[in-house]
């Protein structure tokens, strides 16, 4: 089984700060990768996909990138709307796909 | 407009089953792989089950291989996720959402319903 490992659980940050996670496939996955935007009680939110590709409607200040085993979600100027919890996900085979542990990003 | 809308959850006891169901409407339901995606309280998501168009390939998480079975009814834009020797540890939000795949440029859940809690407890 693949394994996505998340850094940082919590990232603490202000408005305006340039934020990045990062998130770690146990094997290569090559651009095989999402990100996904979660506020409390509310569905996720598709952000980026095939590692680089921003969602239509998603802002432009979000964007990621990586192949294989690393891979990043940059948020260039936090705003408040960002206050949320990021997953990354890893879907190389229908098979199996799995998330990454989530990074809370908070305010500072 | 594209929506999906689950319903079946609530209160059972472990051991018992549960039939959770999606409806799908706005979109060409039969064109598209389907999966569930969970989420234990206060936890992070956990990918469940996929489903192709057609219901010939299905998988699913280790952890419910064996006690759960997702299945599809096209001509009801439906999709369904039977939960069998339910466990405490399965208590959570259970979310259905679409897989895009080629047609998009191999964009993966785009769209997600607003999930259904099931809580298994004595």
């Amino acid at each position: 089984d693949i394994q996505m490992t998340q850094s940082p659980s919590t990232l603490s940050a202000s408005v305006g700060d340039r934020v990045t996670i990062t998130c770690r496939a146990s094997q290569s996955i090559s651009t095989w990768l999402a990100w996904y935007q979660q506020k409390p009680g509310k569905a996720p939110k598709l952000l980026i996909y095939k590692a680089s590709s921003l969602e239509s409607g998603v802002p432009s200040r979000f964007s990621g990138s990586g192949s294989g085993t690393e891979f990043t979600l940059t948020i260039s100027s936090l705003q408040p709307d960002d206050f949320a919890t990021y997953y990354c996900q890893q879907y190389n085979s229908y098979a199996m796909w799995t998330f990454g542990q989530g990074t809370k990003v908070e305010i500072k | 407009e594209v929506q999906l809308v689950e319903s079946g959850g609530g209160l059972v006891q472990p051991g018992g089953s549960l039939r959770v169901s999606c409806a799908g409407s706005g979109f060409t339901f039969s064109s598209y792989w389907m999966s569930w995606v969970r989420q234990a309280p206060g936890k992070g998501l956990e990918w469940v089950a996929n489903i192709k168009q057609d219901g010939d390939e299905k998988y699913y998480v280790d952890s419910v291989k064996g006690r759960f079975t997702i299945s599809r009814d096209n001509a009801k834009n439906s999709l369904y996720l039977q939960m069998n020797s339910l466990r405490a540890e399965d208590t959570a939000v259970y979310y259905c959402a679409r897989v895009p795949g080629y047609s998009s440029g191999w964009k993966n859940f785009d769209y997600w319903g607003q999930g259904t809690l099931v809580t298994v407890s004595s």
